[in-house]
């Protein structure tokens, strides 16, 4: 394990669910992210936190929230989605938004919109 | 774009030889850094090169950048089977970490 547990591993879901992705560290970052990752795509940065506070949303559309209730635990409440959001999804950390030091990544919740 | 672009993007060698994937970007880096990727699984931090090092190793691993051609190359030596796995190289600027697309690699035993 790298110190960072994304539950659940699996998740499907028909486009009319509600569900939430759930990403905790307990390495002291001070930094989390949430990156999608499609087959034959690069890794698409969806939201970053740094202290709590979301500092970058990458145009993600509405039917992705994150939250973010402190600097070890990181959300992303999925309702309504379609299935072209079927993928990856990769929760990182870092001990700051500067990624000098690289990034701590999750396992990953692979996501099936049905 | 900042984002690294590998190359090649598919590598198939057998166990015991070296394998050799580049990365080429397009604007000023910080810092450039390579992960790797086991099937189905997250990204796992291998090695960092700062702007101004153009050579550094990590067992082995090495890693070379050249600023002036915008590229950096990831050597594995003597593989083995257990280094079959996407190898991601991650430019680092503006205070953001851009991941190319990856490069498969399989390590035939």
């Amino acid at each position: 394990e790298t110190g960072v547990t994304q539950t659940p591993r699996h998740l499907v879901m028909g486009m009319t669910n509600k569900k939430s992705l759930k990403c905790e560290q307990h390495l002291g970052h001070n930094a989390m992210y949430w990156y999608k990752q499609s087959a034959k795509k690069p890794l698409e940065l969806m939201f970053v936190y740094n202290f709590k506070e979301q500092t970058e949303n990458n145009s993600v559309p509405s039917r992705f929230s994150p939250e973010c209730p402190n600097s070890s635990h990181l959300f992303l409440h999925l309702h309504t989605l379609q299935p072209e959001d079927s993928a990856l999804y990769l929760c990182a950390s870092s001990q700051r938004v500067d990624p000098d030091y690289g990034y701590t990544f999750g396992s990953g919740t692979r996501l099936t919109v049905v | 774009s900042q984002q690294g672009e590998e190359d090649p993007q598919a590598l198939s060698i057998q166990e015991g030889e070296n394998a050799t994937m580049n990365c080429s970007y397009k604007t000023s880096i910080n810092n450039l850094q390579w992960y790797r990727q086991n099937s189905g699984r997250g990204l796992v931090h291998l090695i960092l090169i700062r702007s101004n090092e153009r050579e550094k190793h990590s067992g082995r691993l090495r890693v070379t950048l050249d600023t002036s051609k915008k590229s950096s190359s990831l050597l594995i030596t003597a593989s083995r089977a257990a280094d079959t796995a996407s190898y991601f190289c991650a430019t680092s600027g503006n205070n953001r970490l851009a991941f190319g697309k990856g490069n498969q690699v399989v390590v035939i035993p």
